[in-house]
């Protein structure tokens, strides 16, 4: 059980918008710890895909948005594309785990692309 | 451009000690700016954190693994490195190593990059 909670799944057609959740609690995101985002390419290591709930490194294509409010954050996904298909991670930090050092992720989301 | 690199044995017996080091290149691990992490991730499942450490030496590590875990750092051959103990078949996962890149002077930021990950199987 991840102290994140994602939906394990998700799907949208070659062009439509998709958003996947994260949800934590007051002792994470609702305790103001940044949200940041992964995606994850089948047989590949995670890759940076937002930072500090809503920075997008450089590379990385504006289609993709962050956004956090109260104890959830989001990933949205706009202009779908086959390859975006690929599991998604959100991450934050809990106040509860190891002292200040308590890194927590969420289960994953595993988006479709149909 | 930095990259960092696992490496140890992939196969570790039930009972053992599980040794991973992970080597930093394009980029100093002295700097003041970074925390270096580890994360696991189980054939088939989510990511975990395990730890992650200063150039200094402070640690900071997953309480479920605590008792189990040590990670250390090697300024001189800028690698750092995991060690985990009693292993069993729940330990078996694709290990990665990554920079955690934090704006305060706390372990608290994202990981990028990452390393290729390395998969270490426990079986006798």
């Amino acid at each position: 059980q991840s102290v994140l909670t994602q939906p394990p799944s998700v799907s949208g057609a070659p062009g439509q918008r998709v958003t996947i959740s994260c949800t934590g609690s007051s002792s994470n995101i609702g305790a103001g710890y940044d949200v940041h985002w992964y995606q994850q390419l089948p047989g590949t290591a995670p890759k940076l895909l937002i930072y500090g709930n809503s920075n997008r490194p450089s590379g990385v294509p504006d289609r993709f948005s962050g956004s956090k409010s109260g104890t959830s954050a989001s990933l949205a996904i706009t202009g779908l594309q086959a390859e975006d298909e690929a599991d998604y991670y959100c991450q934050s930090y809990d106040s509860s785990l190891s002292g200040f050092g308590g890194g927590v992720f969420g289960g994953g989301t595993k988006l479709t692309v149909l | 451009q930095l990259q960092l690199q696992e490496s140890g044995p992939g196969l570790v017996k039930p009972s053992e000690t599980l040794s991973l080091t992970c080597t930093v290149s394009g980029g100093s691990i002295s700097s003041s700016s970074y925390y270096w992490g580890w994360i696991r991730q189980p054939p088939g499942k989510g990511l975990e954190w395990i730890g992650s450490i200063y150039y200094s030496g402070s640690t900071y590590y997953n309480p479920s693994l605590k008792s189990r875990v040590t990670i250390s750092v090697d300024t001189s051959k800028n690698q750092f490195s995991l060690k985990l103990s009693s292993v069993t078949a729940a330990d078996t996962a694709v290990y990665y190593c990554a920079r955690l890149v934090s704006l305060t002077l706390l372990p608290q930021g994202w990981f990028d990059p990452w390393g290729q990950g390395t998969l270490v199987t426990v079986s006798s």
